[in-house]
């Protein structure tokens, strides 16, 4: 059974605009890290944004945010100033050391409008 | 020249055939990965590899078989190809275990089973 819930399908956001993709997780485990994952129409995986669950600190790449809540199991990519650049689908996913796999959620295409 | 490479990039196969679908890295990383891409599912993970000799399974193993030929080649076979195995599938790489190694992609192979 899925474990990363990615609960919309499809965005759209306006250029320059900021949009939020949510994820929740469920693991009993401590020791994990979270992931958001880009892929673009060329198929090829990029790591957008990576999260220690140990650390309370959101992580900030540039434009990219994330919203960690932990009691939550909540885990949200912020896109600030929206590029054309940016449309994509975008996977979050956790990694627990113990399991030695990335579980991925389903995806969210995001659609940039000029 | 791309870190990891995938090939055939397309193929199209009937119900039945056997199919090998091949991924080789220049990075220099012990791990290997396979997974599989399904509309709305994220990707799950097919097998995954620490070493030559150490070869494992992932969550949905059934019906593929791997072989670690070298240290820089992981190769995905199907032995006998059936249309619900038509998805796209990633090769990815790691230097260590654990999240904070980060996994690097190949591009993707779609296959298609008629």
């Amino acid at each position: 059974a899925q474990t990363v819930t990615q609960s919309q399908p499809e965005m759209s956001v306006q250029e320059a605009e900021t949009v939020t993709l949510s994820c929740t997780y469920d693991t009993s485990e401590s020791d994990y890290y979270l992931f958001w994952y880009k892929q673009p129409p060329s198929r090829q995986m990029i790591l957008v944004i990576r999260q220690e669950a140990y650390k309370q600190q959101n992580a900030t790449e540039n434009r990219f945010s994330v919203n960690f809540q932990k009691a939550a199991k909540s885990f949200s990519l912020k896109i600030s100033d929206s590029q054309l650049g940016d449309a994509a689908m975008y996977f979050c996913a956790y990694y627990i050391n113990a399991g030695n796999m990335l579980t991925f959620g389903g995806g969210t295409r995001l659609m940039v409008k000029p | 020249d791309a870190d990891v490479t995938q090939t055939p990039r397309n193929r199209i196969t009937k119900t039945g055939k056997r199919i090998m679908l091949e991924c080789s890295q220049t990075k220099g990383h012990d791990r290997m990965y396979w997974y599989r891409q399904d509309p709305g599912l994220g990707l799950r993970l097919i097998y995954y590899s620490f070493d030559v000799k150490d070869i494992n399974k992932g969550e949905i193993s059934d019906g593929y078989s791997v072989s670690r030929q070298a240290q820089a080649k992981f190769s995905l076979s199907l032995e006998s190809a059936i249309p619900n195995q038509t998805a796209l599938y990633f090769c990815a790489t790691s230097l260590g275990g654990g999240a904070s190694y980060e996994q690097y992609f190949g591009p993707g192979t779609r296959l298609t089973v008629t």
